[in-house]
């Protein structure tokens, strides 16, 4: 089936600084999504791809479709204390299995103060 | 509006034993997926209801199984509970069948003894 690699696995970083964080597929998705997850709550949608190439900004968060659909990045900057928490990617395909996302195992962020 | 809504947030079960946990999604959306969460496995999709038919089912055994009301309120139930049913499940709900972006509820935690 599909698999996403997300890395990096964990991150320890100083409040300020920036951070980067990608997927990548052997297969080729129509939507990426990026999620973030805090402790004891689910996932909450941070940003939406629909286009390859596609670069869209959230506040600090950007993050990037990859031109060959097969990768996205996400990018902080500047990070803050509660930018801590658990970042996925997911990704969707229309020819299979629509309204089903398939997660990468996510990017542990901790920001030290 | 109010958000997804999971019951029970926690529940505790024995092996052999079944458990029903409920989903209640955003109002107007018509679509309700389920997820289950584990650390060793990440978030692996379950299935996905529309309209009260299961559209989508990820790869699980048949002791998982669900359905959808008509007021697209959703049931997952899981029978003969192994240990390794521990995990956090997670409920998406959406406008429409395939929709790409789904938001979350907080999950219940369920720990098989």
């Amino acid at each position: 089936g599909q698999q996403l690699n997300q890395s990096p696995q964990s991150m320890f970083i100083q409040e300020g600084e920036d951070v980067s964080m990608n997927c990548t597929s052997s297969s080729i998705f129509n939507t990426w999504l990026w999620y973030k997850q805090d402790p004891g709550e689910g996932p909450v949608l941070l940003i939406a791809l629909y286009k390859a190439g596609e670069l869209t900004s959230n506040g600090r968060l950007t993050a990037q479709f990859g031109i060959t659909r097969k990768d996205s990045f996400l990018n902080i900057s500047a990070s803050i204390p509660s930018d801590v928490g658990i970042y996925f990617c997911a990704g969707q395909s229309y020819n299979t299995n629509a309204g089903k996302s398939t997660f990468g195992d996510g990017t542990t962020l901790t920001v030290k103060p | 509006k109010a958000g997804v809504t999971q019951t029970p947030r926690y529940l505790i079960k024995t092996r052999g034993q079944q458990v029903t946990l409920s989903c209640s999604p955003i109002s107007g959306h018509r679509s309700v997926s389920w997820y289950q969460q584990t650390p060793g496995q990440g978030l692996q999709f379950l299935f996905e209801y529309f309209s009260e038919t299961q559209r989508n089912k990820g790869n699980f055994p048949g002791r998982f199984s669900g359905r959808q009301f008509s007021n697209s309120r959703s049931e997952m139930n899981v029978s003969t509970l192994e240990l390794g049913d521990s995990a956090l499940y997670l409920c998406a709900s959406s406008p429409f069948a395939g929709a790409d972006t789904q938001y979350f509820g907080p999950g219940t935690r369920l720990t098989v003894l």
